[in-house]
């Protein structure tokens, strides 16, 4: 079946310029995960959806991330006032619920800020 | 077969042999864990997983050890082939929050 699909593959934006990630799970996952991953580093925690609710968003670096799961199925990760250090791939997974099934990822979206 | 006993960053090993892999994780608390296996370009890839109440769990051609008492994971590949190179991702779910990754090895096959 349909894994994780996570639109755009690439983007690249200017620095100060707002983006938004979108994220599509597997069909019938209830949790949602956005994971930041830099080059030559484990992908680190942002945030995690349960249903339409972000059930922990501790991992957002600062406010100007920010993410949505309106209908419990698609999710957007939204970043204004993009920085360079912005820059890294942001993957999204999904998992038939929240503890003791595995996460299933998607490939990314790589984001660069000029 | 070659092997690590603490977390190394790469694994060279030749098409054939066997290959472990460790991971060192941090919460005692953790009570799920999964490896993943993550090619260039590409999301980390579920291989196997492993709850707490089991110290050992096998697939097919990876087995899973898990020590509790010194907080220790290891993978372990057999026959190792060309396309089992990547990068190699434990994970652990502590109770309540969610997965953690570790530190990644790269394993490089050669035939």
């Amino acid at each position: 079946g349909a894994g994780v699909s996570q639109t755009p593959s690439n983007k690249v934006t200017e620095k100060g310029k707002y983006v938004e990630l979108r994220c599509d799970p597997i069909s019938g996952h209830t949790a949602l995960y956005w994971y930041r991953q830099s080059l030559g580093q484990g992908p680190e925690f942002l945030i995690y959806f349960q249903g339409t609710g972000a059930a922990d968003d501790s991992g957002l670096p600062n406010d100007r991330f920010f993410a949505v799961r309106p209908e419990g199925s698609v999710s957007t990760l939204k970043i204004q006032r993009t920085e360079r250090g912005d820059s890294a791939v942001y993957l999204c997974a999904s998992s038939a619920d929240l503890y003791g099934s595995p996460l299933h990822f998607g490939n990314g979206t790589r984001l660069t800020v000029t | 077969g070659e092997s690590v006993g603490l977390h190394l960053p790469t694994l060279s090993v030749q098409e054939g042999d066997n290959s472990i892999i460790n991971c060192a994780y941090s919460n005692s608390a953790s009570d799920y864990f999964i490896w993943y296996k993550q090619e260039s370009g590409k999301g980390p890839q579920f291989i196997i997983d492993i709850r707490s109440n089991m110290d050992k769990r096998q697939g097919q051609r990876v087995t899973v050890l898990l020590n509790k008492t010194v907080k220790h994971l290891s993978l372990q590949i057999a026959a190792t082939q060309p396309g089992d190179s990547a990068v190699y991702f434990c994970a652990e779910v502590p109770y309540g929050t969610a997965l953690i990754f570790g530190k990644g090895t790269t394993l490089s096959v050669s035939s």
